[in-house]
């Protein structure tokens, strides 16, 4: 069974771009949660996706936003990007309380 | 305010050691505790998890103790081995959902010497 698969694998923007990131869950979860790895910040929760709905969003700004497809796919857009949003963008697919992540989209503003 | 506590921030055991990386929490509201393990460029894997209805929980040469009284979880690996070199994380949710997602402790890079 193929796992959670992230896209693209790398990403360079520079400052006030907007990003888009990828998720395709395992096939039968229907949550996706985003996750942002900074360095020394550790894993913050970033949005969690249900059934096609934005259920929570963690604390961040409104810039960050995505969406949640019917083959429960999601996307990870990011608006106007800033220095400090260089990171890890993981996504993990959940059944029932168990999250599986996804290798990340590791993603560099300059 | 930070919710999981992990320490040690690093730590280094010997080839056939015993690793031990504790959590501790402070939301009396999560009722779900994993413990994932990251290696460099990778994404976080789920090595076991546990509830708060057990006191232990193995799953092969890593074990799983949970202190409720004291809000408190630890990870022991046996046998630690050079492979086992990585950055571990617990973590923390309610299982009702999960709807604030996982909560997670700051990570522990582990280092197993030949």
């Amino acid at each position: 069974e193929a796992g959670v698969t992230q896209s693209p694998t790398h990403l360079i923007k520079t400052r006030g771009q907007q990003v888009t990131l990828r998720c395709s869950p395992i096939s039968g979860h229907t949550s996706v949660y985003w996750y942002q790895q900074a360095l020394g910040l550790g894993l913050q929760f970033l949005l969690w996706y249900d059934e096609g709905e934005e259920r929570n969003r963690g604390n961040f700004p409104p810039r960050f936003s995505g969406r949640q497809f019917p083959n429960y796919s999601s996307e990870l857009n990011v608006n106007a990007l800033e220095l400090e949003d260089s990171a890890l963008y993981l996504c993990a697919s959940s059944l029932l309380h168990t999250q599986y992540f996804g290798p990340g989209t590791r993603l560099t503003v300059l | 305010q930070q919710q999981v506590k992990q320490s040690p921030q690093s730590l280094i055991v010997q080839k056939g050691g015993i690793s031990i990386i504790n959590c501790a929490y402070e939301n009396t509201a999560f009722d779900y505790f994993p413990w994932y393990q990251q290696f460099p460029g990778k994404g976080p894997a789920l090595l076991i998890a546990i509830r708060p209805d057990v006191s232990e929980k193995k799953e092969g040469r890593f074990t799983i103790s949970f202190n409720k009284s004291a809000k408190q979880f630890s990870l022991h690996i046996m046998d630690s081995q050079p492979g086992d070199s990585a950055t571990y994380f617990c973590a923390a949710s309610t299982l009702g959902g999960g709807a604030d997602g996982l909560t997670f402790g700051k990570g522990t890079h582990l280092i197993i010497q030949p």
